[in-house]
């Protein structure tokens, strides 16, 4: 069964940090990974996706890692700001069609 | 394009009674799944649906159901509502085994 562990549960920098959320798995047959962003009391937005026969992706300031011999995914976000501070998510696909989330990483920009 | 739709965004029921949730995919993605978003257990994984057959379902109650039409348009059922259930029901669609996107969920508040 597909264990998702996220760290921290909490993270709070200035403004212009650069930094890097934590994300890993127990079940290295992973066939993606996806990285959402959650605003309180709204839906997830989705931030990027990691396919198994890949090892990154990058959107903007962001950049996701993924290494499946260590379960493990990184999430950086490059040069912070106040309006990126949200409930960051990820969430592991084993190809059963069922996402398997971790509990998330709150983070707050401070400007 | 317009995203997963959700309705209605807020319900208050009674304990005991019954509800029912509504999704509308993405245009062309034939594949809607359905989480419960709680703060004590997080996302957890209720179904999934494709071309009208549920594919895999999550451990719950069979007081959750669900279905898809022939539109892909998904709805989920509640009933004997416990106040346990109350929750942020979340509605997600996909092409195939890809990205993921979510809807801005339901919130159900039983009373």
């Amino acid at each position: 069964k597909q264990e998702v562990t996220q760290i921290p549960a909490a993270l709070s920098v200035p403004e212009g940090e650069n930094l890097v959320l934590n994300c890993s798995f127990t079940d290295s047959a992973i066939y993606n990974l996806q990285w959402f962003r959650q605003d309180p009391g709204k839906g997830l937005t989705s931030l990027l996706l990691i396919q198994s026969s890949q090892r990154e992706q990058t959107s903007g300031r962001l950049n996701a890692s993924l290494d499946k011999s260590s379960g493990r995914s990184t999430l950086y976000i490059a040069a912070s700001q106040p309006g990126d501070s949200a409930t960051y998510l990820c969430a592991g696909d084993t190809g059963r069609r069922a996402l398997t989330f971790g509990s998330g990483t709150r983070l707050q920009v401070q400007p | 394009k317009a995203g997963v739709t959700q309705t209605p965004r807020y319900l208050i029921k009674t304990r005991g009674q019954q509800v029912t949730l509504s999704c509308s995919p993405i245009s062309g993605h034939r594949s809607v799944s359905w989480y419960q978003q709680t703060p004590g257990q997080g996302l957890q994984f209720l179904f999934e649906y494709f071309s009208e057959t549920q594919r895999n379902k999550g451990n719950f109650p069979g007081r959750f159901s669900g279905r898809q039409f022939s539109n892909s348009r998904s709805e989920m059922n509640v009933s004997t509502l416990e106040l346990g259930d109350s929750a942020l029901y979340l509605c997600a669609s996909r092409r195939g085994s890809t990205e993921a996107f979510f809807g801005q969920g339901t919130r159900l508040t039983v009373v």
